[in-house]
């Protein structure tokens, strides 16, 4: 069973830069994985900010960025928004099968 | 803009078969995957499985012995069926679509439907 560890919560401050994190059990999280991030908010359905490690989706704001660091993949935020308060999840994918990190419950204080 | 939208019962018994549709509008449902999500009250994302427009599948390890996934082009329809329904399943399940030309995102979604299963 693999599973997909990222931070529980986080906090930033408006205008802050964060970091989120996603690794997996397997070892290093590669380009193969092809890391997808999603936003959600209470009570709406996910949104999809970051494919195929670094590729954004036409609606994701310029202040989301993904990366792989080190042997992680991760979600950068810059110039943090009181909007971006939110439950963040991490997806990897494993030869045909997806699997959904935990979840990072950012607060922006 | 692909619109999805989830439909089917808001609550079966348990032991029975959970069947929903996800209706597709605003775009081909040609050269995409699509797949099913579901989130149990108050707790983290599930992958199901995807479908290919050409009826290929994948399927949850941990799901799999009990999901069927199918599509229907001709009615812009793609379907999941979920046998031998527990509490464990009660959740909200989210329909998506990929991007064009990408097999690895899952980039819109539907707005979800709650499933619950309740004698």
């Amino acid at each position: 069973q693999t599973v997909v560890t990222q931070e529980p919560s986080l906090t930033v401050s408006p205008g802050g830069t964060v970091t989120l994190t996603c690794a997996s059990s397997t070892g290093a999280v590669t380009s193969g994985n092809y890391p997808n991030w999603f936003q959600q908010k209470p009570g709406q359905a996910p949104r999809a900010l970051i494919y195929s490690t670094n590729a954004k989706h036409s609606w994701t704001p310029a202040r989301f960025s993904g990366s792989l660091l080190g042997a992680k993949a991760a979600l950068t935020l810059s110039g943090v928004q009181p909007e971006d308060e939110a439950e963040y999840y991490c997806l990897l994918y494993y030869g045909g099968a997806w699997v959904f990190g935990g979840g990072t419950r950012l607060a922006v204080l | 803009q692909v619109q999805l939208q989830e439909s089917g019962p808001g609550l079966v018994k348990p032991s029975e078969t959970l069947s929903l549709t996800c209706s597709v509008s605003g775009g081909s449902i040609s050269s995409y995957y699509w797949s099913w999500i579901r989130q149990p009250p108050g707790k983290g994302l599930e992958w199901i499985g995807y479908i290919y427009y050409s009826g290929s599948t994948n399927y949850n390890p941990s799901l799999k012995s009990r999901v069927t996934i199918s599509i229907d082009t001709s009615k812009r329809q793609f379907s999941l069926r979920l046998t031998s329904v527990t509490a464990a399943d009660t959740a909200v399940y989210y329909c998506t679509r990929s991007e064009e030309g990408s097999a690895y995102d899952l980039g819109y979604w539907g707005q979800g439907t709650l499933f619950t299963v309740s004698s």
